[in-house]
């Protein structure tokens, strides 16, 4: 969805590098959520934010931490890369619920492919 | 512990036939249901989603059925296409909007066969 973007698409770097994922939205929601996919295991939640002041922990926050720069932007950092966070990251946004009939769809942008050596 | 149980891994179905795919959960808290599609090299996206307060939801040719009591959903395809070759997710979230994040399972590579 180009509504969600994620930078950079391809990344390798080596073991004990920090690195930064970006992810930006123009749709305007409150809500944004850090994934990580692994072949076999889907996709698990690493990070999510109600809105720049609300942050948490998700199921797999260790070796990780992220900053919510604004309402579009919500950033990943691994301080010191090891070669088991190789994995595909996806950035993704959600409405939630506000009102009644807020939507719960999240959106998810197009993933950042990350290799550690 | 996998909340969320996924099966099969892989499916090969001939066009036109109907791939089921079939999820199952644990904790009871949950109250939303999405099924999730991703084609390579592509985020995924929503596809359909229910609540536990209906059996049956169907948009075009997608279905899902639930059951509560046995805390079982699953995905039907009908006359699938060798478009609909992609990977599905089954996912689950809390009351409250999902808040805290969607539940996945492990996803189910589809190929439907021309």
């Amino acid at each position: 969805d180009a509504d969600v973007t994620q930078t950079p698409r391809n990344r390798i770097t080596k073991t004990g590098k920090r690195i930064m994922l970006e992810c930006s939205q123009t749709k305007g929601h409150d809500r944004m959520y850090w994934y990580r996919q692994d072949p076999g295991l889907g996709l698990r939640l690493i990070y999510y934010s109600f809105d720049v002041k609300d942050i948490n922990k998700g199921e797999i926050s260790d070796g990780y931490s992220v900053s919510r720069q604004a309402q579009a932007k919500f950033s990943l950092s691994l301080e010191s890369a090891i070669p088991n966070q190789t994995a595909l990251y996806f950035c993704a946004t959600s409405e939630g619920i506000r009102l009644a009939g807020g939507s719960e769809t999240q959106y998810f942008g197009p993933g950042t492919r990350l290799l550690v050596l | 512990q996998q909340q969320v149980k996924q099966s099969p891994q892989s499916l090969i179905v001939q066009k036109g036939g109907i791939p089921i795919i079939n999820c199952a959960y644990e904790n009871t808290a949950f109250d939303y249901f999405p099924w999730y599609q991703q084609f390579p090299g592509k985020g995924p996206a929503l596809l359909i989603a229910i609540r536990p307060d209906v059996s049956e939801k169907k948009e075009g040719r997608f279905t899902i059925s639930f059951n509560k009591s046995a805390k079982q959903f699953s995905l039907h395809i009908m006359d699938s296409q060798p478009g609909d070759s992609a990977t599905y997710f089954c996912a689950a979230s809390k009351a409250g909007g999902g808040a805290d994040g969607l539940t996945f399972g492990k996803g189910t590579h589809l190929i439907i066969q021309p």
